[in-house]
């Protein structure tokens, strides 16, 4: 069982906004360490979507935006597209485990 | 661009010890903490543990008997060995570079699929 939550899955349809959202715990998200999100796409290697709760990456395009409130977080995706399915997961640090955690990954779905 | 890239054998017996490099190129291993992470197949992300360029480890607790991070900063690269390894351990493997030890896994590997069978 993953230390952050996530559904395991989201749908949507073409140019519709999607949230997915991301529950910790005291030792992670609510202690006020920060949430990063990653977009795996089949087959390759997650790739970093935001970081520091809601800073993007260079090339990353502003459909994509996230916030972190209380023991939670949460990435939206306006304009779906269909090139936008793919295994999303959340990442924070754990104090407990002196490490980084992973949600379990969400996968989105465009219908 | 920092590249990662990992190499290792993709087949290991079980009980024995699996060991894996990553190589980074295109900048400094320096500065920075280096992360293993694995997925098991159609599972989700596991944080192994990480290395800091200096030498210190941090390891998953429910893995921490078994692994083993190190760092050869004069070849820019650091390894992972997990030892007793079981088909629980099959998954493709992951090198990241980590920004932070509270932070974000900025540079990733390909990645190797690693598989435990006699």
């Amino acid at each position: 069982q993953s230390a952050l939550t996530q559904p395991p899955s989201v749908s949507g349809a073409p140019r519709q906004r999607v949230t997915i959202f991301c529950t910790g715990s005291s030792s992670n998200i609510g202690a006020g360490y920060d949430v990063n999100w990653y977009q795996q796409l089949p087959g390759t290697a997650p790739k970093l979507l935001i970081y520091d709760n809601s800073n993007r990456p260079s090339g990353v395009p502003d459909r994509f935006s996230a916030s972190k409130s209380g023991t939670s977080a949460s990435l939206a995706i306006t304009g779906l597209q269909g090139e936008d399915e793919a295994d999303y997961y959340c990442q924070s640090y754990d104090s407990s485990l002196s490490g980084s955690v992973f949600g379990g990954g969400t996968k989105l779905t465009v219908l | 661009q920092v590249q990662l890239q990992e190499s290792g054998p993709g087949l290991v017996k079980p009980s024995e010890t699996l060991s894996l490099t990553c190589t980074v190129s295109g900048g400094s291993i320096s500065s920075y903490y280096w992360s293993w992470i694995r997925q098991p197949p159609g599972k989700g992300l596991e944080w192994i543990g990480y290395i800091y360029y200096s030498g210190t480890t941090y390891y998953n607790p429910s893995l921490n008997s078994r692994v083993t991070i190190s760092v050869d900063t004069s070849k820019s690269q650091f390894s992972l060995k997990l030892s007793s390894v079981t088909a629980a351990d099959t998954a493709v493997y992951y090198c990241a570079r980590t920004q932070l030890r509270t932070g974000w896994h900025v540079y990733w590997g390909q990645g190797t699929l690693v598989t435990v069978s006699s």
